[in-house]
């Protein structure tokens, strides 16, 4: 069965700190992949997305990940966080069925 | 981005009612519209898929009977909970997508408190 995981479930960091949130998926074929962000009180939004092309996109907000297929991992990276980046980020993946699959989720905290 | 809509944003019911969600997207045609359940500080799982004019896809341990999913037109889906229980309180997001390709927009969100 297709699974997303996300390994890291809470993270803590202060300003300026260099963020990358790991997801790896278990899929053989071709995959479309997403990160999207929960602020507290808010829905989901769209960070970023994979369809093909260049395995390195960029997302809203400073954010950007890298698809490696050898890996199968589509890590969230921002080099240099906010406060306003609190909130749960999740990863999802969409892999030659209907339906995006969901990782758990990892909570993020940005201390001032 | 694309914009979609629940109503009600919260509900409170008692035992054995019944309550509907409904799912809009706002500015497209939702050829396909997705429910999801999320618990606290769990991942959204998916509960049916519906598509317009047909019946909706239910993924498996999720009663049909029990939460009915009409997409009547591409910009309109709801959800029925039926004879609702104080374990179906839960959030309940919808999410609609335009084409098999495209991106899902997700609403934000209905908070069901089944007393």
């Amino acid at each position: 069965a297709q699974s997303v995981s996300q390994h890291n479930h809470h993270v803590i960091l202060s300003e300026a700190a260099s963020l990358e949130l790991g997801c790896n998926y278990s899929y053989g074929g071709t995959v479309n992949l997403f990160w999207y962000v929960q602020y507290p009180g808010q829905h989901l939004q769209l960070l970023l997305k994979y369809f093909s092309g260049d395995p390195l996109v960029k997302g809203i907000k400073g954010f950007e990940a890298e698809f490696i297929k050898s890996k199968f991992s589509f890590n969230l990276r921002k080099p240099s966080v906010q406060w306003s980046d609190t909130a749960e980020y999740f990863c999802a993946v969409n892999a030659g069925t209907d339906k995006l699959i969901f990782g758990t989720g990892t909570r993020l905290q940005v201390f001032p | 981005g694309a914009v979609v809509s629940q109503h009600p944003s919260r509900v409170i019911c008692k035992s054995g009612t019944s309550v509907k969600i409904e799912c809009r997207s706002l500015d497209f045609q939702a050829t396909t519209m997705f429910w999801y359940r999320q618990f606290p500080k769990k991942s959204l799982m998916l509960m049916a898929t519906s598509n317009e004019g047909s019946k909706a896809t239910y993924e498996q341990g999720v009663e049909k009977d029990k939460f009915l999913i009409n997409h009547a037109s591409l910009t309109l889906s709801t959800l029925t909970v039926t004879s609702a229980h104080p374990e179906d309180s839960s959030f309940y997001i919808c999410s609609a997508r335009s084409g098999l390709q495209e991106t899902q927009y997700f609403g934000p969100g209905t908070r069901l408190l089944v007393l």
